[in-house]
């Protein structure tokens, strides 16, 4: 099982562009989530989706959409992208079996440059 | 609103005990999770608290207080591999799955 992957490792983007990042997940996963990290700021969630064809906002939302069609992929994307979205990006999945506890299970990360 | 408190950086030496503790305070508690990051890496799960008192988990343990809001990884036989970053997370809501991660503690182990 290759987990959580993520496409592309890397990307610089000029103010403006768009672009879109994939996450891909081979466990069967219900639940899948997209987060940023900023130096010091820690993990914070972008937007996230409880299963095929849902996607519901993080804490940090705005700037980004999200989409959700088949159960294994989660795409984010970056309509106009801002030097404020440089950032590391990570994409991870949980089952959502319902236990109390659910253990998230994260992609290398995506670092994306904006110029 | 959610906040968790953790201290930013941590140095103890290859061999010894260390303590990273985690205060919060959130609108609803259902859990306290603790993650490994290691520079450039992913971060990956360390350990769980739903209950009061200590979880181990091979040279690992996790504490939680619930009536303290306060919960603490401990280290023990540290090597030099620990050295990472180490997140506390709370999941405050019910029939939810998020996490609320605090900022992170940048241990360092030193010879």
């Amino acid at each position: 099982n290759a987990g959580v992957t993520q496409t592309p490792k890397f990307r610089v983007l000029k103010t403006g562009q768009s672009m879109t990042l994939l996450c891909a997940q081979d466990m069967n996963h219900e639940y899948m989530y997209w987060y940023r990290q900023d130096p010091g700021m820690g993990l914070r969630l972008i937007h996230y989706s409880v299963g095929e064809g849902t996607t519901a906002k993080g804490e940090v939302p705005d700037g980004y959409n999200v989409s959700r069609l088949k159960k294994q992929n989660f795409l984010l994307g970056l309509e106009s992208a801002a030097p404020s979205q440089t950032s590391v990006y990570f994409c991870a999945s949980s089952r959502g079996t319902g236990k109390f506890q659910e253990t998230q299970y994260f992609g290398p990360g995506t670092r994306l440059l904006v110029l | 609103g959610q906040s968790l408190e953790q201290p930013s950086e941590v140095t103890a030496v290859e061999g010894a005990i260390v303590q990273i503790n985690c205060t919060y305070q959130t609108s609803g508690f259902y859990g306290l999770s603790w993650y490994q990051q290691h520079d450039g890496g992913a971060p990956t799960f360390l350990s769980y608290n739903a209950l009061d008192g200590l979880e181990e988990t091979g040279r690992f343990s996790s504490f939680l207080s619930r009536s303290d809001s306060y919960g603490y990884l401990l280290l023990q036989e540290l090597q030099m591999k620990d050295s990472a970053s180490y997140f506390c997370a709370v999941r405050p809501r019910p029939g939810s799955y998020q996490l609320t991660f605090g900022k992170g503690t940048k241990l360092s182990v030193i010879p």
